[in-house]
C-alpha cells in the first residue's frame, strides 16, 4: 500500500539557518511528489512537484527538494530560512489507478527563532 | 485569478443538525477533491470526483456525502454531524494525474 512517512514531527531552526526536511514513500511504481506548505487555518500551498526528469526540482520561495529512488526519499531543502517560513509542510504522494488519489504525510511544523 | 473558493470559511452548526459545505473553481479542472483535516493531523480523502465519477474513500463514514452538480461546483454534506465531525475540511481540485490546488478551508465547529 502507498504510504508516507515524514519522521520529523517538529523542527526548530534558527533564521538563517540552513533546513532539511525528510519524507519517505512506499510505492510500487514512480510516483508523483509533492510538498506543501500549509499557515496556521489556511489551505495547502504547493511549493513544488516532481513528476519525471531532474531528480533536483525547484520550487518557490527558495525551496528545492531532491528525489533519491534508492532512497524512496523527497527531501525538502532551504540554504537559509526565513522567519516567514515557519508553517506547517506536508509531502505528498499522487497514486493510485488513476493517478488522482494523494497520500499525505503526517506533517512537520517548522519553528524559526531569531 | 483563477483559483478554488470556500464558503463559508467558518461554520457553526449544532450536534445532529445537517450541514453543507461549498466549494467552487474556476480553474475548470476535471477532478474535485473533499480532505478532512483535524488539528495537527494531515489531510484525510474523504472522497474525489473525476467529473461526474464518484469515488469514496473505503473509510469514508456514510454520514458524508458529495454532489458534484457542474464542472465548477462541489458540495460536501454532513447529515449529522457529531462532536467528532469538528474540523477543517478542504476542497481542493487539480486536472487528472496532476497538482491539487486547495481552497482555504472551512472550520465547523460542532456545538
Amino acid at each position: 500500500a502507498q504510504s508516507v512517512t515524514q519522521p520529523d514531527i517538529h523542527i526548530t531552526v534558527s533564521e538563517g539557518a540552513s533546513l532539511e526536511l525528510r519524507c519517505n514513500y512506499s510505492y510500487g511504481a514512480t510516483p508523483y511528489l509533492f510538498w506543501y506548505v500549509q499557515s496556521p487555518g489556511q489551505g495547502l500551498q504547493l511549493l513544488l512537484k516532481y513528476f519525471s526528469g531532474d531528480t533536483l526540482v525547484q520550487g518557490i520561495k527558495g525551496f528545492e527538494a531532491e528525489f533519491k529512488r534508492s532512497q524512496s526519499s523527497f527531501n525538502l531543502r532551504k540554504p537559509s530560512v526565513h522567519w516567514s517560513d515557519a508553517a506547517e509542510y506536508f509531502c505528498a504522494v499522487g497514486a493510485g489507478n488513476t493517478g488522482n488519489q494523494f497520500y499525505f504525510g503526517t506533517g512537520t511544523s517548522l519553528t524559526v527563532i531569531p | 485569478d483563477a483559483m478554488v473558493i470556500q464558503n463559508p470559511r467558518y461554520q457553526v452548526t449544532q450536534f445532529g443538525k445537517p450541514v453543507t459545505l461549498s466549494c467552487s473553481q474556476t480553474l475548470n479542472h476535471n477532478v474535485m477533491y473533499w480532505y478532512q483535516q483535524k488539528s495537527s493531523q494531515a489531510p484525510k480523502l474523504l472522497f474525489h470526483y473525476y467529473d461526474k465519477d464518484f469515488n469514496n474513500e473505503a473509510d469514508t463514514p456514510d454520514n458524508f456525502q458529495s454532489r458534484r452538480p457542474n464542472t465548477s461546483f462541489c458540495f460536501l454534506d454532513i447529515r449529522s454531524p457529531g462532536l467528532g465531525d469538528a474540523a477543517m475540511y478542504l476542497c481542493a481540485t487539480s486536472p487528472a494525474q496532476d497538482t491539487q490546488y486547495f481552497g482555504p478551508g472551512t472550520r465547523l465547529t460542532v456545538l
